[in-house]
């Protein structure tokens, strides 16, 4: 299975500030996705970043405010925009598509904290 | 509709013994897969177990083994000889279709092993 490293773990940030996270692959993935796990909630998706075109939002998501990149197959960004207390949740990114096998990887998480 | 539910909120069990946690899902597609993740409180998501929807035999992976009825649209979770360090959030998750490999995921059974 893939071995994902994803930055900052944790962050504590301002309101109306932006944070960037990053996730790196140890091989290269068809499809890298993105998770927003609200405190006490269970993991919603937030997008599909696919290598090359734009990445597809799930309802409720939109692109101003969680603009994602995926500039190769082994790298993606997920930046919470201008943010406010209700996006304070773990953000986790994960692969899978052809080469990941059937156990679809996380990364450790980044801890969101807005204040 | 809910695609995956798990009902039991939390669970106690006592070291050593055995414990099954519940998963229903829907689904019209004939081609799916059934993933069982634990999250301790550190917030990483671990995978445990992989069921697909052609496959015969039941997954097992050293102490967890998921009961697939599909008929009934079950895939529990058994964790045979709970250690104190199975205490833990457990999602049920499933990837529907070919092609697609995003997850959908249960609100996740706390699990807590006494001592």
């Amino acid at each position: 299975s893939a071995v994902i490293s994803q930055k900052p773990s944790r962050d504590i940030c301002q309101r109306g500030t932006s944070l960037t996270i990053q996730c790196q692959v140890d091989s290269q993935v068809t499809m890298m996705f993105w998770y927003r796990q609200q405190p006490g909630q269970s993991l919603t998706l937030i997008a599909t970043a696919n290598q090359g075109s734009e990445a597809t939002y799930e309802s409720g998501f939109v692109i101003d405010k969680f603009p994602i990149s995926r500039p190769n197959l082994t790298f993606s960004t997920l930046t919470v925009s201008n943010m406010s207390p209700e996006d304070s949740s773990i953000y986790l990114c994960s692969v899978g598509g052809i080469g990941t096998g059937t156990g679809y990887t996380f990364g450790s998480g980044t801890r969101l904290t807005v204040v | 509709a809910q695609k995956i539910t798990q009902t039991q909120p939390g669970m106690f069990v006592q070291e050593k013994e055995a414990v099954t946690l519940d998963c229903t899902y829907d689904t019209s597609d004939q081609s799916y897969g059934l993933f069982w993740y634990k999250q301790p409180s550190s917030g990483e998501m671990i995978f445990l177990i992989y069921q697909g929807s052609y496959d015969e035999q039941n997954a097992t992976e050293g102490r967890y083994s998921l009961n697939f009825q599909k008929a009934r649209k079950s895939a529990n979770l058994v964790i045979s000889a709970s250690q104190l360090g199975d205490s833990a959030m457990y999602f049920c998750a499933m990837r529907e279709g070919q092609g697609d490999y995003k997850l959908s995921f249960g609100a996740g059974t706390t699990v807590t092993v006494r001592a």
